[in-house]
C-alpha cells in the first residue's frame, strides 16, 4: 500500500532550528511535495524534490533520500509565524499526491 | 496573478440537506482538484479534472457526491443528501506544470462544512 508517515507534533523555540521527518511508501516514484497550512488556511507550497540531495530556498530547506524513502523539512531562525502544519506528500508512478496528515509545529517565546 | 478562489467560506447546514461549493482556478491552469480535508488528517482527493474531463474520481462517494467543470473552466462539487461525516474542509486546487508530469498544486481557502 501507499503511505507517508510523518510526526503528529514538534515543538521548538524562537530563533532555533527544527527538522520535520517524512518517510514515504508509494507505488513508484516522481518525486516529493512540502506544503506549509496555518491553521483555518489552505496550504501553500513550499517545496519540490526529485533526485537525492538537500534543496534549500532562504530560511527552509527540503532532503531527499530515494533509496531511503526518506525526507525531511528544515526550518531554520525560526519565526513565531512559522507556526503552522508542515504536510508531506509523495507523487506516485500515476502523478497522484499522496499526502501525510501533516506535522503542526509549535513555536515558543 | 489572482488566486484559486472559492465560495462559500463557511456552510452550516442539517444532514440529508444538499450543499454545492464552486472554485474558480487560477487562469490558464488546465487541473482542476477538490479535496476534502477532515481536522487533522492531510487532504483526501475526491476527484481531478484536466479541462473539462474527469481524470481520476476513484474516491468520490458517487452516490451522494457530484462534481462538473462543464466549460473547463470553473467547477461545482455538490453533496446530496448529506451525512454527519461530510464535516470537513473541502479545498480546491489547480496546477501549473513544473517538470513534465509534474504539477504544482495551489489551493483556495477552502470552504468550511458543518453537518449538524
Amino acid at each position: 500500500g501507499q503511505n507517508i508517515d510523518q510526526p503528529t507534533e514538534m515543538t521548538a523555540t524562537e530563533g532555533a532550528i527544527v527538522q520535520i521527518n517524512c518517510t514515504y511508501q508509494t507505488s513508484g516514484f516522481n518525486g516529493l511535495f512540502w506544503y506549509q497550512q496555518h491553521a483555518g488556511e489552505a496550504p501553500t507550497f513550499l517545496s519540490y524534490n526529485v533526485l537525492d540531495g538537500l534543496e534549500e530556498k532562504g530560511r527552509f530547506s527540503s532532503f531527499l533520500s530515494r533509496s531511503k524513502g526518506y525526507s525531511y523539512l528544515l526550518l531554520k531562525e525560526l519565526q513565531m509565524k512559522d507556526s503552522a502544519s508542515y504536510l508531506c506528500a509523495g507523487l506516485d508512478s500515476n502523478y497522484q499526491l499522496i499526502w501525510g496528515a501533516g506535522t503542526k509545529l509549535i513555536i515558543k517565546p | 496573478e489572482a488566486g484559486v478562489a472559492q465560495s462559500p467560506r463557511y456552510k452550516i447546514i442539517e444532514k440529508r440537506q444538499s450543499v454545492a461549493f464552486w472554485c474558480n482556478p487560477i487562469s490558464g491552469h488546465a487541473t482542476l482538484y477538490w479535496y476534502q480535508q477532515i481536522l487533522g488528517q492531510g487532504p483526501k482527493l475526491l476527484i481531478q479534472f484536466q479541462n473539462n474531463g474527469v481524470v481520476d474520481d476513484s474516491q468520490l462517494p458517487k452516490d451522494r457526491f457530484s462534481a462538473e467543470r462543464l466549460k473547463g473552466v470553473d467547477s461545482t462539487l455538490k453533496i446530496q443528501p448529506a451525512k454527519l461525516e461530510d464535516s470537513a474542509v473541502y479545498l480546491c486546487a489547480s496546477s501549473l506544470r513544473l517538470l513534465e508530469g509534474v504539477e504544482t498544486q495551489y489551493f483556495g481557502p477552502g470552504t468550511r462544512l458543518l453537518v449538524l
